[in-house]
């Protein structure tokens, strides 16, 4: 299955600022998710990068607040920008197996906005 | 009505017993059942995934879909403390759609 290396782990951040969040996988994959999972809930998608067009994004999620680049078929970013203590969550990235046997997260980035 | 149900448990099993986690899902036209196991602290890791209806084994694990009763199922032979985490049922209904339930939260006791 693919290897997917997400950084940084965890950070803790001041409200007002942005952070940006690197995906990097071994092998090239069409398209990458991001999803965000707040504390005790489940996970929940924010949006779907393609490399070579703009991301699409879910209801409630705007890319204004969650940019994403999508340079080549092996990396991708998600900028959680004006962070409020309501981003405090983590966030995963994920791509679907080539043999649509299911997606591989990330080790996810664990964000706290204070 | 929410796309994936499930239990929030905790589900609580003594060592060697069977646990059964299951799950619901609103969209009669979703095509494949995913399961995924979810440590504390860690990212989710797929256990196993079915397409048709019956059951689908592997190792200690078997996943059940019944598509008629919307229901997929996993079971979990021979539970050990290892095997304690968060379940996720996840459902896929439109390609590359993803829908995940909250999770059941499985003990199991030495």
């Amino acid at each position: 299955s693919a290897v997917i290396s997400q950084k940084p782990s965890r950070d803790i951040c001041q409200r007002g600022t942005s952070l940006t969040i690197q995906c990097q996988v071994d092998s090239q994959v069409t398209m990458m998710f991001w999803y965000r999972q707040q504390p005790g809930q489940s996970l929940t998608l924010i949006a779907t990068a393609n490399q070579g067009s703009e991301a699409t994004y879910e209801s409630g999620f705007v890319i204004d607040k969650f940019p994403i680049s999508r340079p080549n078929l092996t990396f991708s970013t998600l900028t959680v920008s004006n962070m409020s203590p309501e981003d405090s969550s983590i966030y995963l990235c994920s791509v679907e197996e080539g043999d649509r046997s299911g997606y591989t997260f990330g080790s996810g980035t664990r964000l706290t906005v204070v | 009505q929410k796309e994936v149900e499930q239990n929030s448990g905790p589900l609580s099993v003594p060592e060697g017993a069977i646990a059964s986690l299951n799950c619901t899902y609103s969209d009669r036209g979703s095509q494949s059942f995913f399961w995924y196991r979810q440590y504390s602290g860690k990212s989710p890791e797929l256990i196993m995934f079915i397409y048709s209806n019956g059951d689908k084994e592997d190792g200690r694990f078997t996943a059940q879909l019944n598509k008629a009763s919307q229901y997929v199922s996993l079971l979990i032979r021979d539970s050990q403390p290892s095997d304690s985490a968060t379940y996720l049922c996840a459902v896929n209904r439109n390609f590359n759609k993803f829908y995940f339930g909250s999770g059941t939260k499985l003990n199991v006791k030495p």
